[in-house]
């Protein structure tokens, strides 16, 4: 069965607070790491697809990395408005996503 | 770019109701549509995958006599929570996966129903 673990569940961050989100899976015929920002009340926001280990890619202020075991989400000097929880999904066989519990970040002025 | 529309955004109704949220692809055609659920705090747990023209096939647990799935064009599928009980109280979120070629990233979320029983 695929899995899917984020750590740390809750993450407050000073704004300018460099920091990293983690995200271990185990999945049999990995067809994408998946990272999605999710506001309260809102659906998941699409940020970066992963295919293979020692991917990596950008955007802003995040950059998201994989290895053949976990992903790593890297916020650099975020700011207030990154707030949010950021969720992880691996895709495998079928189609299917499967989640991780998500992390929820605040970053304080 | 490509928006998926979900509707209500918000229901408050008592036990016993039946209650129907629709998803709706705007400016795309979706064989297939995906319903999760949400619970507070935690992730997104896929209920049921929705296809176009025949029945959806529901997860393991999933009552489907309880959740009722129809996708009767591609562009819209519903869901109906029927004799809704306190416990299906929760925010219902809606995926649909794009029929045209190359379009491979699972993006396409609605902005989910919460859903409150009295």
């Amino acid at each position: 069965e695929d899995q899917v673990t984020q750590s740390p569940e809750a993450l407050r961050l000073q704004e300018g607070e460099s920091s990293s989100l983690n995200c271990s899976y185990t999945v049999s015929g990995l067809r994408g790491l998946f990272w999605y920002r999710q506001d309260p009340g809102k659906g998941p926001e699409f940020l970066f697809t992963l295919y293979s280990a020692g991917e990596e890619k950008e955007k802003e202020r995040l950059k998201a990395t994989l290895t053949k075991k976990e992903s790593f989400l890297h916020i650099t000097a975020p700011k207030p408005e990154d707030s949010a929880t950021y969720l992880c999904a691996v895709r495998a066989a079928g189609n299917k996503l499967t989640f991780g519990g998500g992390t929820r970040v605040l970053v304080k002025p | 770019g490509a928006v998926v529309s979900q509707h209500p955004s918000r229901v408050i109704c008592k036990s016993g109701t039946s209650v129907k949220i629709e998803c709706r692809s705007l400016d795309f055609q979706a064989t297939t549509m995906f319903w999760y659920r949400q619970f507070p705090k935690q992730s997104l747990m896929l209920m049921a995958t929705s296809n176009e023209g025949s029945k959806a096939t529901y997860e393991q647990g999933v009552e489907k006599d309880k959740f009722l799935i129809n996708h009767a064009s591609l562009t819209l599928s519903t869901l109906t929570v029927t004799s809704a009980h306190p416990e299906d109280s929760s925010f219902y979120i809606c995926r649909a996966n794009p029929d045209r070629v190359g379009s491979n990233q699972p993006q396409h979320f609605g902005d989910g129903t919460r859903l409150s029983i009295l």
